[in-house]
């Protein structure tokens, strides 16, 4: 089985800081991990996505994610917060499936 | 290039009436249907799946029901709603491997 743990609900950053989105999952291999973005009342979009090779994974809107099988993390990173980022944030694992299983969101507040 | 649609973005629907909401799918074949609901701060529940026309899973029970009528068409109905049919409905779809899911805009759904 697979699951996901975002164990941050609620995440409060300044403009301009820098930011992590903890992620932990558990599944017997090296799943498919992904990570997705929302904005209100919109669907989620694909921010980044790692299944093997590099472990740090660049993707859209300048984030990038860590995978580290140590610790069955897969955490999100940006170096520079904008006010536009303020989104609810899903981390997402599939296994030997083709049905992702999701986290519940972390949500940014960002600062001004 | 694929894109998701989905119709209609609000609906307020009274208790005991039927549902349908669609969603389509242009660019590909053959795709990995998803329905989720998604209720404030509680992240994505996957509803139903479909890998093929007329192949449907269900994922919990409930007073929804999904049809898979052509291949890149996916359908959400309800014969009579409930009040807690209400939230915020989202079509994906994908292939099932490393390439991630692609959400429609989603529907509002408000149950009174």
């Amino acid at each position: 089985a697979q699951s996901v743990t975002q164990p941050d609900i609620h995440i409060t950053v300044s403009e301009g800081a820098s930011l992590e989105l903890r992620c932990n999952y558990s599944y017997g291999a090296t799943p498919y991990l992904f990570w997705y973005v929302q904005s209100p009342g919109q669907g989620l979009q694909l921010l980044l996505k790692y299944f093997s090779g590099d472990t740090l994974v660049q993707g859209i809107k300048g984030f990038e994610a860590e995978f580290k099988r140590s610790q069955s993390s897969f955490n999100l990173r940006k170096p520079s917060v904008h006010w536009s980022d303020a989104a609810e944030y899903f981390c997402a694992v599939q296994g030997g499936s083709y049905i992702p299983t999701f986290g519940r969101g972390t949500s940014l507040i960002v600062h001004p | 290039s694929q894109t998701i649609h989905q119709w209609p973005a609000t609906l307020v629907q009274p208790v005991g009436s039927p549902l349908s909401l669609e969603c389509t799918v242009e660019g590909t074949s053959n795709p990995n249907l998803y329905w989720y609901r998604q209720a404030a701060g509680r992240g994505l529940q996957l509803l139903f799946y479909s890998v093929g026309i007329g192949q449907i899973s269900s994922e919990v029970p409930q007073n929804l029901s999904a049809s898979r009528p052509q291949d890149r068409q996916f359908i959400l109905s309800s014969k009579k709603l409930l009040l807690s049919d209400s939230g915020f409905y989202l079509c994906a779809w994908g292939t099932g491997g490393s390439e991630g899911y692609t959400f429609g805009s989603g529907t509002r759904l408000t149950v009174v």
